[in-house]
């Protein structure tokens, strides 16, 4: 049971313009999210966070938006840029699972120059 | 650079036997945690301590182990292995162990051959 899934395997942005990622998770526990990004032979990056009694972060390019009654959050890169390019995964944890991540699948995001 | 330390990079070991995964932690953060990421799986949670003490466990074989140790860093023990068990094995840290974003090392590929 895939309790945090990204439905997009990947995604094409122009330069510029805005990407969007999307994550819906199943399990009505988790109370933190995460989005991190990844680079081939690299570890995932710590991107932005969000707690569940928000429903909007914002860090500079990136704003990461949840819908708790959707059960769906979104990562918004404005404007996108070629370096943005990477595999974006989405995760969540619960206060009582001590911070044990579980990631969605991944989505790799293309900017075309 | 995350500030936590692998090691080592690679490894290519043969069935049957038996290797240490080792993980130096950021200063500072007590918990770490370790993550399998194979092909078809996604990252997985494996395990986390805190301050020494097993925290959390996820879908962990019984022939893996880990520790952490005085000092904070952490290794995983990795036996009788199998063809399956090739992955990239991540280490992450965090200074608590709830609800806090986690850094994550450049990771182990183990080939199991």
């Amino acid at each position: 049971d895939q309790q945090v899934k990204q439905n997009s395997p990947s995604l094409s942005v122009q330069e510029g313009r805005i990407s969007i990622l999307n994550c819906d998770y199943t399990n009505s526990m988790f109370d933190y999210f995460l989005w991190y990004k990844k680079y081939p032979a690299e570890g995932p990056t710590f991107l932005i966070s969000i707690s569940s009694i928000k429903d909007k972060n914002e860090d500079g390019r990136f704003t990461v938006f949840l819908n708790k009654s959707a059960k769906h959050l979104s990562l918004h890169i404005v404007p996108s840029q070629p370096g943005d390019s990477a595999v974006y995964f989405c995760a969540a944890t619960d206060d009582n699972a001590g911070n044990m991540l579980t990631f969605g699948g991944g989505t790799r995001l293309m900017v075309k120059p | 650079d995350s500030g936590v330390t692998q090691t080592p990079k690679h490894l290519i070991t043969a069935t049957g036997q038996r290797v240490t995964l080792r993980c130096s932690p950021r200063s500072g953060d007590l918990s770490v945690y370790w993550y399998q990421q194979s092909l078809d799986q996604g990252l997985q949670f494996l395990i986390q301590y805190y301050n020494g003490e097993e925290r959390a466990k996820g879908n962990i074989l019984e022939r893996f182990s880990a520790q952490q140790f005085p000092d904070l860093h952490s290794e995983l023990n990795l036996s009788s292995l199998e063809l399956g068990d090739s992955a990239l094995y991540f280490c992450a840290s965090s200074v608590s162990g709830q609800n806090t974003e986690a850094f994550f090392g450049q990771g182990t590929r183990l080939t199991v051959v």
